[in-house]
């Protein structure tokens, strides 16, 4: 069975850290970009990242660019996502994503996300 | 970063008619040399991640009933769902991806009237 599932996710205090993983099995995550998209309660769907195929090129929103790093295992088939300095504004479920390049980098999987709290 | 607009942000449809979503990005997302658009449709339903319905902006997803269709080029697009069915009161999302980041829509919630 294709999927991803994402693990991690908790209650943090403003300006610490938590790094959250996604698990991805019954393909090759090594074919696939994985990318990362938050949602705040209640609000609507936010690009938070991508990793390339090969972990060559990490792109990131302007809202997490020097606080979020993505990285990958590929022989573990995981994703990371190291999320620093963390903020209230960054509290959301946090999922991640398959990217098909023959389909325009659409996401035809997607985990089913966990909740990160960011609160003192 | 492109900024994708939605409109309207809710609307209202009776079952069996048509539910029409627009979205606007705020430059083209069409890839010239390749004559496709970098644009994708989801459906997400309480509680549950999103799901892809469409992408290149008009190719429906293995699955995706046919009642669903999606057209535009460039910057303006648009997700048609031609007889709406009770299963498919949800939020709705546009996303380009022709940039290195990726961009949603403010997302459109689509209900019975």
């Amino acid at each position: 069975q294709v999927q991803l599932v994402e693990s991690g996710g908790g209650v943090v205090q403003p300006g610490r850290s938590l790094r959250l993983s996604c698990a991805a099995s019954g393909f090759t995550s090594s074919s696939y970009g994985i990318h990362w998209v938050r949602q705040a309660p209640g609000k609507g769907l936010e690009w938070v990242a991508v990793i390339w195929y090969d972990g060559t090129n990490k792109y990131y929103a302007d809202s997490v660019k020097g606080r979020f790093t993505v990285s990958r295992d590929n022989s573990k088939n995981t994703l990371y996502l190291q999320m620093n300095s963390l903020r209230a504004e960054d509290t959301a479920v946090y999922y991640c994503a398959r990217g098909v390049l023959s389909f325009g980098n659409a996401f035809d999987i997607w985990g089913q996300g966990t909740m990160v709290t960011v609160s003192s | 970063d492109i900024v994708m607009t939605q409109s309207p942000d809710s609307l209202a449809v009776s079952l069996g008619e048509r539910a029409t979503i627009n979205c606007k990005s705020s430059q083209s997302v069409l890839y010239s040399s390749i004559n496709k658009n970098y644009l994708a449709w989801y459906q997400q339903k309480p509680g549950q991640p999103p799901k892809l319905l469409i992408y290149w902006a008009s190719t429906r997803e293995s699955g995706v009933p046919d009642r669903f269709s999606g057209s535009g080029s460039g910057t303006d697009f648009t997700l048609t769902i031609s007889s709406l069915q009770a299963e498919d009161v949800a939020l709705y999302y546009c996303q380009q991806y022709y940039s290195t980041t990726g961009t949603f829509g403010q997302g459109t919630k689509v209900e019975i009237k």
